[in-house]
């Protein structure tokens, strides 16, 4: 079985800060992983995901996420926080690769000027 | 791009009727996924299609059933409706094999706008 718990519901940072947000798997077999963003009122749109080529990943808008297996995380960051960032971001893990994603309870990331 | 095409984008019924939401994957997408997503909440699994058959099953209620057709696009219907099935439903597809040109390696998941139902 696969879950992936996201630290803390909401992260506020200002205009050109980092961006962290904390991702923790559990998963039976390899993982998938993946981070979507979802701007109000609009479906989910993938900023990356993990599939094992690459520990070090790099998505769209700038963010990044890095697999450590050791600490069974998945976090995403950007370094510049735009405010165009704010959004609800969702970790995701599949435990293979296109099946279904089990999603975390969501982070709302606020930017502020 | 084309993108996953879900209709209606807004729904409103009332307790106890019956309510078909439509979604039309990406062209070249094989399998098909409905997500429920509850105010406030992380979108919950449904149900999946591939090549027409499910593939796999969530916490989908038995009032609920949904099935993919031969031009692929798929319909979830709903009946008896409850006030808590109010949700943003999304429907999802991923192709079985990369398509060469796609921002993302792999069968990635891709998904639509999402439909709201509302029950009063």
């Amino acid at each position: 079985a696969q879950s992936v718990t996201q630290l803390g519901s909401h992260v506020s940072v200002s205009e050109g800060a980092l961006v962290l947000l904390r991702c923790n798997y559990s998963s039976s077999v390899p993982p998938y992983l993946f981070w979507y963003v979802q701007y109000p009122n609009q479906g989910l749109q993938l900023l990356l995901k993990y599939t094992s080529a690459a520990t070090l990943v790099k998505g769209i808008n700038g963010f990044e996420a890095e697999f450590k297996k050791s600490e069974t995380s998945f976090h995403l960051t950007k370094p510049s926080a735009h405010m165009s960032d704010a959004a609800e971001y969702f970790c995701a893990v599949s435990g293979t690769e296109g099946g279904k994603l089990i999603f975390g309870q969501g982070t709302e990331l606020s930017v502020k000027p | 791009a084309a993108g996953v095409i879900q209709s209606p984008r807004h729904l409103i019924k009332e307790k106890r009727e019956t309510a078909t939401l439509k979604c039309y994957p990406i062209p070249r997408h094989d399998t098909v996924y409905w997500y429920q997503q509850g105010p406030g909440q992380d979108p919950q699994f449904l149900i999946s299609f591939y090549e027409k058959m499910q593939s796999d099953k969530g916490s989908i209620p038995d009032r609920f059933s949904a099935q993919q057709f031969s031009d692929y696009h798929s319909e979830l219907n709903m009946s008896s409706l409850e006030l808590g099935d109010s949700a943003l439903y999304f429907c999802a597809s991923s192709p079985t094999l990369p398509i060469s040109g796609s921002l993302f390696s792999g069968n990635t998941i891709y998904f639509g706008e999402g439909s709201w139902l509302t029950v009063v």
